[in-house]
């Protein structure tokens, strides 16, 4: 089946930018969600389709995605940015189709 | 506005079942797909399976055939998630989320609140 892989954790200075990666074999051929989640919440969708941004979700986050590694940035991080961040992809290419979703990254907002 | 209102806090003994709820409103229930993903206390999101609630079509996780069912009632607008033969490991909060996209750009809009699926003898 398909793995997407996540860092464990990312730190940010207030003001800095924060990029989050999610791996997976040549994910540039899928199209790739993130979402965040604070702690004790539930998932809120942050970038669909590699780099769309659903109403209401900052200019601060952007997406990308290209040959095996996604990307997600967050400009000007602050500290309510803190939250667990996971991507997403439908995985088509195995005997039972669905969804995988990487391990998930921590953000500290230093 | 688009809402997703599960069903209460479950504790359940091993080898038991489960049913887990979710209350659809602000659109149209049968224009969107219903998933069921899940999270073990400090883990990460698990897919579990979907449903197209307008055909009942289902699809399942392979790791969860044969043990998980998801059914829907649209004259109530409310999706289920059925989870049988329950171990430890099954202890999870369970979401359901609504899906969109078609098949290779799929993707969840909307979230259920969670809901904590306890087992233990």
């Amino acid at each position: 089946s398909y793995v997407l892989t996540q860092a464990p954790s990312v730190s940010v200075a207030p003001g800095k930018t924060a990029r989050f990666t999610c791996g997976g074999d040549n994910i540039g051929s899928k199209s790739v969600n993130w979402y965040q989640q604070r702690p004790g919440q539930a998932p809120v969708l942050v970038i669909y389709y590699d780099s769309d941004r659903p109403s209401g979700i900052p200019e601060r986050f952007s997406g990308s995605n290209s040959g095996n590694t996604a990307t997600l940035t967050i400009s000007r991080a602050e500290a309510g940015d803190e939250a667990d961040y996971y991507c997403q992809v439908w995985d088509s290419g195995s005997d039972h189709p669905g969804v995988v979703f990487g391990g998930g990254t921590k953000l500290t907002v230093l | 506005q688009v809402q997703l209102v599960q069903s209460g806090a479950e504790v359940k003994k091993p080898g038991a079942s489960v049913k887990v709820s979710c209350k659809a409103s602000g659109y149209t229930f049968t224009s969107y797909d219903i998933n069921w993903v899940r999270q073990a206390t400090g883990q990460g999101l698990e897919w579990v399976g979907w449903m197209n609630p307008n055909s009942g079509n289902t699809g399942y996780a392979q790791k969860f055939q044969g043990r998980v069912t998801i059914t829907r009632n649209t004259s109530i607008t409310t999706a289920y998630m059925e989870l049988s033969s329950l171990r430890s490991g099954d202890t999870a909060v369970y979401y359901c989320a609504r899906g969109r996209g078609g098949s290779y750009r799929y993707y969840f809009d909307y979230w259920g609140q969670g809901t904590l699926v306890t087992v233990s003898s």
